[in-house]
């Protein structure tokens, strides 16, 4: 039972458009939602977060967005630099066994020059 | 900054063996996870640990046990690895009142069990 999917396996945008990444959620308990960073043979890095109670959150070049009619969330990305080509990992926690955070399958991102 | 260290980077360990994975963290947080990162399945998470001596099952426990004698030592056992183990192993904690819900990720340990 995948709670969060991520759709995109891959994703493959030039350097300097935006890249959008997109998360999808079954649970609608789920209150608060992540992204991680991953580069290989490293642990995933936190990026950026959002609360329900929000649709928006944005720090610097990345903004989240939250749909929770439509239980999808999505991670803008502006400019795209190739320091940016990494797997983006959506995450959600909240109700039942809130101190879980529950991660999707991953989207590699590939910033090309 | 948080620090979540991962005592083995790469090991490689014969089927049947007893491996043991340590994660140490600095912060004083009470809340301790192991997950595995597998291709297309992300991360999934193994056990986890709301303070010291306490432990939850999380999604695949089967095949791994842990240890949480100390508030910021948290182990991952495989009593008998098997070559469906191969993976990589993420420790994480967080603080229970934390900001939000983040967690915070060791550099992981790259098993293979051969």
């Amino acid at each position: 039972d995948q709670q969060v999917k991520q759709n995109s396996p891959s994703l493959s945008v030039q350097e300097g458009r935006i890249s959008i990444l997109n998360c999808d959620y079954t649970n609608s308990m789920f209150d608060y939602f992540l992204w991680y960073k991953k580069y290989p043979a490293e642990g995933p890095t936190f990026l950026i977060s959002i609360s329900s109670i929000k649709d928006k959150n944005e720090d610097g070049r990345f903004t989240v967005f939250l749909n929770k009619s439509a239980k999808h969330l999505s991670l803008h990305i502006v400019p795209s630099q190739p320091g940016d080509s990494a797997v983006y990992f959506c995450a959600a926690s909240g109700g039942e066994g809130a101190q879980k955070l529950v991660f999707g399958q991953g989207t590699r991102l590939t910033i090309n020059p | 900054d948080v620090k979540v260290t991962q005592s083995s980077r790469y090991l490689v360990k014969r089927t049947g063996e007893k491996v043991f994975l340590e994660c140490v963290q600095d912060m004083d947080h009470e809340n301790m996870f192991w997950y595995r990162q597998d291709p297309g399945l992300g991360l999934r998470l193994i056990y986890f640990s709301y303070d010291v001596k306490m432990k939850e099952k999380g999604d695949i426990p089967e095949g791994y046990s842990v240890s949480r004698e100390k508030k910021e030592r948290f182990s991952l056992i495989l009593e008998s690895a098997s070559t469906n183990q191969t993976s990589m192993y993420l420790c994480a904690s967080r603080p229970y009142s934390g900001a939000g819900n983040t967690i915070y990720f060791g550099e992981g340990s790259w098993l293979t069990v051969v």
